[in-house]
């Protein structure tokens, strides 16, 4: 049971390349959630899906697109990287709405990112 | 989107000491708490997760308490050992939707 997958673990990336971060999850949850972690920010929220084809934006959603084609899998896209991008990425999921009462979420190991 | 507030920053203990933080949220349309553990290196792994308030929920030597009318939550950690140092987040569930707003978190450091 791999839990949820994120690659690549560690990118560096040039000012207005794109690329793709991987998530999935092998558990068949709904929902799931993709954090940008920056030192003494906390963890802030980008976009999140309740299910395979319905995404929605979070806190901060400007520069990603995400799509949610499959219920496995959440990748989120980013186009024309930034500087501002630099930051650690991580993805979650939970079962149900009760589930993620009940259970809390389960991340992945986290992609850091930087931008130069 | 309501701001999830945690204090204090950081946290040096004593080995056997015991210590505890706080979570603060706005109190009005309360759903649910989550508490997390983040070891450095490592992806959070939920502690607690809190609906009611006066809730207490208790994994070995870490409790949490949750009061939802005054908008806080309590973790506390009991006989602290080098292996607690991580940093502890809590999440708030936006009501009407599917978002939690996480805290900046409190970082826990103990000293043998």
């Amino acid at each position: 049971n791999a839990g949820v997958t994120q690659t690549p673990k560690f990118r560096i990336l040039k000012i207005g390349q794109s690329m793709t971060l991987q998530c999935a999850q092998d558990m068949n949850h709904n929902y799931m959630y993709w954090y940008r972690q920056d030192p003494g920010m906390g963890l802030k929220l980008i976009y999140y899906s309740v299910g395979a084809g319905i995404t929605d934006k979070g806190e901060v959603p400007n520069g990603y697109n995400v799509s949610r084609s499959t219920t496995e899998d959440f990748p989120l896209r980013l186009e024309l990287a930034a500087p501002s991008q630099t930051s650690v990425y991580f993805c979650a999921s939970s079962p149900s709405t009760m589930g993620t009462e009940s259970y809390g979420y389960t991340f992945g190991s986290g992609t850091r990112l930087t931008v130069v | 989107i309501l701001n999830v507030e945690q204090s204090p920053q950081s946290l040096h203990v004593q080995e056997g000491d015991s210590t505890n933080f706080t979570c603060s949220f706005p109190s009005s349309n309360f759903y649910a708490l989550h508490w997390y553990r983040w070891e450095t290196a490592k992806s959070p792994e939920a502690l607690f997760v809190m609906t009611l308030n006066g809730d207490e929920k208790k994994k070995g030597r870490i409790s949490a308490t949750l009061n939802t009318k005054e908008g806080y939550s309590y973790l506390y950690i009991k006989g602290s050992q080098p292996e607690d140092s991580a940093t502890y987040l809590c999440a708030r569930r936006v009501s009407g939707t599917y978002k939690y707003i996480f805290g900046t978190g409190t970082r826990l450091k103990v000293l043998a």
